[in-house]
This record gives C-alpha cells, sequence and structure tokens, in this order.
C-alpha cells in the first residue's frame, strides 16, 4: 500500500513569502493521479489541484503544482493571509485515495 | 446549487448501528462516483470508502470492511453509509467527495462519536 509522507509538518511563514510543499510517494504515482487540497477547521476541503499540476475551478494562480515519479511539490508564489491552513497531497484511483498527513502553514 | 450535503451523525454506544447520509443536487448525481473520507479529533484525512456511479462496485478501506456498508439510491440523489459495531476509533467527522476533477465536490461533514 502507497504511503504519502509530506514535509515539513509545520511551515511558519509571513504574509507574501513564497511556501514549498513537499510530498513524497513510496513508490512511483502517476502525476494524473496526485492532488492537493487546503483545509480549514470546520469547513470542506478545498481541492486545489489535479493530475499534479491542473488548478481547480477557481482556484487563484498563486497556487502551483509540480512533480513527477515520487516527489510532487505545491507552491503558493505569496501568501495571503487567508492561505493559512493545512494543505494534504492525495493519491487517487477509483478503488482507493491515499492522503499525506498533512502540512500546517502557520503564521510566522 | 451545486453539492453535497451530509446528514445522520449522532452520538451512538460501542457496538451499535448509524446509517449517514449524502444527498446531491444541482448535478447529475447517478453520474458520479462518491466516496467517503472521515477525519478523527487531531489527525489527518483518512479515505473510508468508495462507490461506483452505478452502485454496482465499492471498496472499503481496512479498517472498516466487514463494518460498514454503501449503497446509494439516484431517485433520490442519495448515498447512504450504514456503518455496524461501531468503535471509539470510528470518531470522527464524516465528508462525502467526488474525485478531484476540474471541480471538486465535499459536503460540510457529520459528526460520529462512539463512546459509551
Amino acid at each position: 500500500e502507497i504511503v504519502l509522507t509530506q514535509s515539513p509538518g509545520t511551515l511558519s511563514l509571513s504574509p507574501g513569502e513564497r511556501a514549498t510543499l513537499s510530498c513524497r510517494a513510496s513508490e512511483t504515482v502517476s502525476a494524473i493521479y496526485m492532488a492537493w487540497y487546503q483545509h480549514k477547521p470546520g469547513q470542506a476541503p478545498r481541492l486545489l489541484i489535479y493530475g499534479a499540476s491542473s488548478r481547480a475551478t477557481g482556484i487563484p494562480d498563486r497556487f502551483s503544482g509540480s512533480g513527477s515519479g515520487t516527489d510532487f511539490t505545491l507552491t503558493i508564489s505569496r501568501l495571503e493571509p487567508e492561505d493559512f491552513a493545512v494543505y494534504y497531497c492525495q493519491r487517487y484511483r477509483f478503488s482507493r485515495w491515499t492522503f499525506g498527513q498533512g502540512t500546517k502553514v502557520e503564521i510566522k | 446549487q451545486v453539492q453535497l450535503v451530509e446528514s445522520g451523525g449522532g452520538v451512538v454506544q460501542p457496538g451499535t448501528s448509524l446509517r449517514l447520509s449524502c444527498v446531491g443536487s444541482g448535478f447529475t448525481f447517478s453520474s458520479y462516483t462518491l466516496h467517503w473520507v472521515r477525519q478523527a479529533p487531531g489527525k489527518g484525512l483518512e479515505w473510508v470508502a468508495v462507490i461506483s456511479h452505478d452502485g454496482s462496485t465499492e471498496y472499503y478501506s481496512d479498517s472498516v470492511k466487514g463494518r460498514f456498508t454503501l449503497s446509494r439510491d439516484d431517485s433520490k440523489s442519495t448515498m447512504y453509509l450504514q456503518m455496524n459495531s461501531l468503535r471509539a476509533e470510528d470518531t470522527a467527522v464524516y465528508y462525502c467527495a467526488s474525485p478531484p476533477r476540474v471541480v471538486a465536490l465535499w459536503g460540510q461533514g457529520t459528526q460520529v462519536t462512539v463512546s459509551s
């Protein structure tokens, strides 16, 4: 069973700074099956990126995804106040979804 | 309005049962494969189960296999999660969700608490 490991666990940054979040898979994953979500307390998770690099509808272009093989990255080019949240990578197949343990992006 | 809405959560004792519902609106419900995902207190997201768009195929996580059962009634635009033999570790917010595409639908979640 595939395992997704996200790093760092917590990222302390200031508004305006660049955030780089990593997701490493325990085995090679097809990029078309990788996604990223933003999750805030009391809210539903929000899809940001699917297919490793495609932005979902309505997602600002400061969010970008990249990667292949076992290493995937979510980049937030300039943090806005509303971007402070927990981020999860996901490997999705019809038969099973796997999530990383999450990276918390907090205000420094 | 395109949305998924969960209901049916509550506080139950270990060993008992609960049925969650997920109602869709604003889209062609019968065309969608749907999943359940849960988040236990202080933990991350955990995938629970999936049912195909036509209800013919289901998969479950190892942690719920044999205890939880999925079904759907497309005439009511509703998916059900029958949860039996509930355990304390099933305590979580349960979300229904569609696969990640250009748009992904997630409900707001329903709280399930298993406690004596």
